[in-house]
């Protein structure tokens, strides 16, 4: 059972460069997560998902799209990099009911530089 | 607005005790998590209060009191692979998980 997969685990990118970090899940959980975290900060969510073709903000949306075609994927895309957004990306998924969202497990997270 | 406050750093020693502090402000409660981060790695689930009390959990416990927006996480026998840094996340009245900037343990021999 592979849980939480994330790719790329590094990535270098230039400033104004756009990408795609990838996440899918073998789980079945309808709910699923991305979060940067920061030194000295706590984790910061950036979008979330509750299911297949629902999508909605989190803490720190600007920058960042995704999408939710299908319940095992939740790509991430940085439409135009900037130095801000170099950090760890960990995307997150759980079960889901209509009132807890119950435990989050994590992938391993992509660690992105921004030039 | 919502806070969580936890201390930075915390030393202790090998087979001993030491207690994390949370305290915690938020738009409504649906809960409390504690997960642990070890260097590198992605967070892992230690534990959910939702009700007041303690939860006993082998080696680890997690405390809650709601009426004062405080919990805190005990471990015990302390053991080199927990030094890792220990994240409190309350969950607010939407459901969303607040978290805190976590607080990084080192376990000394």
């Amino acid at each position: 059972n592979a849980g939480v997969t994330q790719t790329p685990k590094f990535q270098v990118l230039k400033t104004g460069q756009s990408m795609t970090l990838q996440c899918a899940q073998d789980m079945n959980h309808e709910y699923m997560s991305w979060y940067r975290q920061d030194p000295g900060m706590g984790l910061r969510l950036i979008h979330y998902s509750v299911g297949a073709g629902i999508t909605d903000q989190g803490e720190v949306p600007n920058g960042y799209n995704v999408s939710r075609s299908t319940t095992e994927d939740f790509p991430l895309r940085l439409l135009s990099a900037a130095p801000s957004q170099t950090s760890v990306y960990f995307c997150a998924s759980s079960y889901s009911t209509d009132t807890y969202t119950g435990e989050l497990f994590f992938g391993e997270g992509s660690r992105l530089t921004v030039l | 607005g919502q806070n969580i406050d936890q201390p930075t750093e915390m030393t202790a020693t090998e087979g001993a005790i030491v207690q994390i502090n949370c305290t915690y402000q938020t738009s409504g409660f649906n809960g409390l998590f504690w997960y642990q981060q070890h260097a590198g790695e992605a967070p892992t689930f230690l534990s959910y209060n939702v009700l007041d009390g303690l939860e006993e959990k082998g080696r680890f416990s997690s405390f809650l009191s709601r009426s004062k927006g405080y919990s805190y996480l005990l471990l015990k026998e302390l053991q080199m692979k927990d030094s890792a840094s220990y994240l409190c996340a309350p969950m607010d009245s939407n459901y969303q998980l607040i978290w805190g900037a976590g607080t990084k343990l080192i376990i000394k021999p």
